[in-house]
């Protein structure tokens, strides 16, 4: 079985901290990808990668930035969180052109 | 571009009725076709995937979902839904040579005892 998992199930930070969200597949899947989900918004894409050190923007990239320096991590950064990145946070991967895995999700509350 | 609509954004049910959630999709050429389901505070978990061959698709906990060309569309289905099956559905397409799967806004399930 595919697995993703992701480094925390809920996270509270402070206003201006600098935030690391850490994604980890086993599958040497090729593809990656950060998205955020808010209700009524549905899964909005913040970045992906198609390989090491590749990454493009996504929808709302605003904010985020992120790091793919081995095949089977991609993380998210927070540079400086604010409010309104509190949001749920899901990683997905996928190889070539198969199913994305999705992670269980981050709940990053912003105080 | 490719696009996915789930018309409803909620559906309720009676435990033991059968179920049919629609999605439709915008794309030229034959895509590949996902359903997700995802319960409270948890993850996407993939139910079922179509990218070529039988229509008809089988998935996991007694879901399946059928891909009709002719109307743009790939509706899930059960026979007899039972209270676990309350959760989020997301519908999601992906078009050949895309990285990236666009996902419908999703549909809430009720499931009444």
């Amino acid at each position: 079985d595919v697995k993703v998992t992701q480094s925390s199930r809920y996270l509270v930070k402070r206003t201006g901290e600098k935030v690391f969200l850490e994604c980890v597949q086993d599958m040497d899947h090729e593809n990656m990808f950060w998205y955020r989900q808010d209700p009524g918004l549905g899964l909005r894409l913040i970045y992906f990668s198609y390989d090491v050190k590749m990454k493009e923007k996504g929808d709302i990239p605003e904010g985020y930035s992120v790091s793919r320096e081995k095949k089977e991590r991609f993380s998210l950064i927070l540079e400086s969180a604010s409010t309104n990145q509190t949001s749920m946070y899901l990683c997905a991967s996928r190889p070539g052109q198969g199913a994305a895995y999705f992670g269980p999700g981050t709940r990053l509350t912003v105080t | 571009a490719q696009s996915v609509t789930q018309p409803d954004i909620h559906i309720t049910v009676s435990e033991g009725a059968s179920l049919e959630l629609r999605c439709n999709y915008s794309y030229g050429a034959t895509p590949y076709l996902f359903w997700y389901v995802q319960s409270p505070g948890q993850g996407l978990q993939l139910l079922l995937k179509y990218f070529s061959g039988d229509t008809l698709v089988q998935g996991i906990k007694g879901f399946e979902a059928e891909f009709k060309r002719s109307q743009s569309s790939f509706n899930l289905r059960k026979p007899s839904v039972h209270w676990s099956d309350a959760a989020e559905y997301f519908c999601a397409v992906l078009s050949g040579g895309s990285y990236i799967p666009t996902f419908g806004r999703g549909t809430s399930l009720i499931v009444h005892p």
